[in-house]
């Protein structure tokens, strides 16, 4: 069965400081890993898509990485801001045809002065 | 380019109660996903239509259903209501597919008293 998992639950920061997310998955065949940020009674709204051949993928203080073979990615936060406040879900489609897509059910993130 | 638009935002209904959401994709998106988040679920996928034709379809009962118009507009119909659809219903839109990187509206806040 594909699953997502994500980790920790949730996270309480100080501005400024850094901070990474994780996301460990089995899904398969493997086809891309996304990460969304959402925040608090909007729609989700993405940051980066990774295929199989990046490990690296950055948009501006976010840094999301990609391990295929231990199924692993990370999203690291530099020099938080209050912004950031939200929660961040963890995506992996899977090859196949019609839609296969599983959700992580997120790490709430709260930045705090 | 408009994003991803949903109406109404918020919706109070009974139960037993029917509702109708709607969804407007981005122009030039022919893949509409509709998804029901919840605080202890997350993101749980309900359908997707490509082409008027419904692609793929979660595992929610009969009461949930949906319909996409030529112009990719999509509508999402939930009958008999019961306490437990209460959510945030989100809508996303992708050229050809979920697969593809999909782009979320805000969502329409249902709540069922």
């Amino acid at each position: 069965k594909n699953q997502v998992e994500q980790s920790p639950q949730s996270l309480i920061i100080l501005e400024g400081k850094n901070c990474t997310l994780q996301c460990n998955y089995t899904v398969s065949p493997f086809s891309n890993l996304r990460w969304y940020k959402q925040d608090t009674g909007r729609g989700p709204v993405s940051l980066t898509i990774m295929t199989f051949s990046e490990n690296t993928k950055s948009n501006g203080r976010y840094t999301a990485t990609l391990d295929a073979d231990t199924k692993q990615s990370s999203l690291h936060i530099t020099a938080s801001q209050l912004s950031d406040s939200a929660s961040y879900i963890c995506v992996v489609s899977a090859l196949g045809g019609y839609q296969k897509v599983t959700f992580g059910t997120g790490t709430k993130l709260q930045v705090i002065p | 380019k408009a994003g991803v638009t949903q109406t109404p935002r918020y919706l109070i209904k009974t139960r037993g109660q029917q509702v109708t959401l709607s969804c407007s994709p981005i122009s030039g998106h022919r893949s509409v996903s509709w998804y029901q988040q919840t605080p202890g679920q997350g993101l749980q996928f309900l359908f997707e239509y490509f082409s008027e034709t419904q692609r793929n379809k979660g595992n929610f009962p009969g009461r949930f259903s949906g319909r996409q118009f030529s112009n990719s507009r999509s509508e999402m119909n939930v009958s008999t209501l019961e306490l437990g659809d209460s959510a945030l219903y989100l809508c996303a839109s992708s050229l050809a597919s979920a697969y593809n990187e999909q782009f979320f509206g805000p969502g329409t806040r249902l709540t069922v008293l």
